[in-house]
């Protein structure tokens, strides 16, 4: 149990498009997703948290209009990169999370490799 | 504040060896404690959790930690190392009983030789 998958893992799109990742609980409701991006050899950061059907907490430094994040079910959140550029490409990882865990556990996606030409 | 510490980025094991990495916490509040892996180009996955039950916490695939509150540590170990097990490793620390922020380590990258 507890599956996270994310859509496209890998993406290659020219500077000054847009890009969208999935991430979706497959056999779980996930009230809060998470969405970090990870450089190479790099720890994770996170990006934001989201909750079904609030808007996206993002954190300091994160440009919130240039990464959409959109949490409209249960099962599903979105990251869109607007107007992306070189320096946005990244191993771009989700995790979910949900009350039932009991102690707040995140299971992560198996991450969507941007990058951008 | 809470924050994580890895010591060694690089640690080099012999297969069959003991393995041992290295974490230490900062937490102003009772933390809970996470140790995750990443394979090459995937996610991550949960090893094991502290939640403030038993001090020492059995994981997937041999793997377990202990967390010691006067040293502010919660290494990771495993008797007998498979080549299997060269990864990158992450642990992390959050807090509270709803979905939180973690915080992660710098990571430190297993690697065993035959």
């Amino acid at each position: 149990g507890a599956v996270v998958s994310q859509h496209p893992s890998r993406v290659i799109c020219k500077s000054g498009t847009s890009v969208k990742i999935e991430c979706r609980s497959l056999d779980f409701q996930a009230t809060t997703m998470f969405w970090y991006r990870q450089f190479p050899k790099q720890s994770l950061m996170l990006m934001a948290t989201s909750n079904e059907g609030s808007k996206a907490t993002y954190e300091q430094g994160v440009e919130k209009d240039k990464f959409l994040i959109n949490h409209a079910s249960l099962t599903l959140s979105t990251l869109t990169v607007t107007s992306a550029h070189p320096e946005d490409s990244s191993f771009y990882i989700c995790s979910a999370s949900t009350p039932i865990s009991g102690t707040d556990t995140q299971y992560f996606g198996p991450g969507t490799r941007l990058t951008v030409l | 504040a809470q924050s994580v510490t890895q010591l060694g980025s690089h640690v080099s094991v012999s297969e069959g060896a003991l393995v041992l990495l290295r974490c230490n916490y900062s937490s102003s509040v009772p933390p809970y404690l996470f140790w995750y892996v990443q394979y090459p180009n995937q996610g991550l996955q949960l090893l094991l959790k502290y939640t403030s039950a038993a001090t020492l916490v059995k994981g997937i695939n041999d793997f377990e930690a202990e967390f010691k509150k006067s040293e502010t540590s919660f290494h990771l170990t495993k008797p007998s190392a498979h080549m299997s097990d060269a990864a990158e490793y992450f642990c992390a620390v959050s807090y509270t009983g709803t979905a939180s922020k973690l915080t992660f380590g710098t990571g430190t990258r297993l690697q065993v030789t035959l």
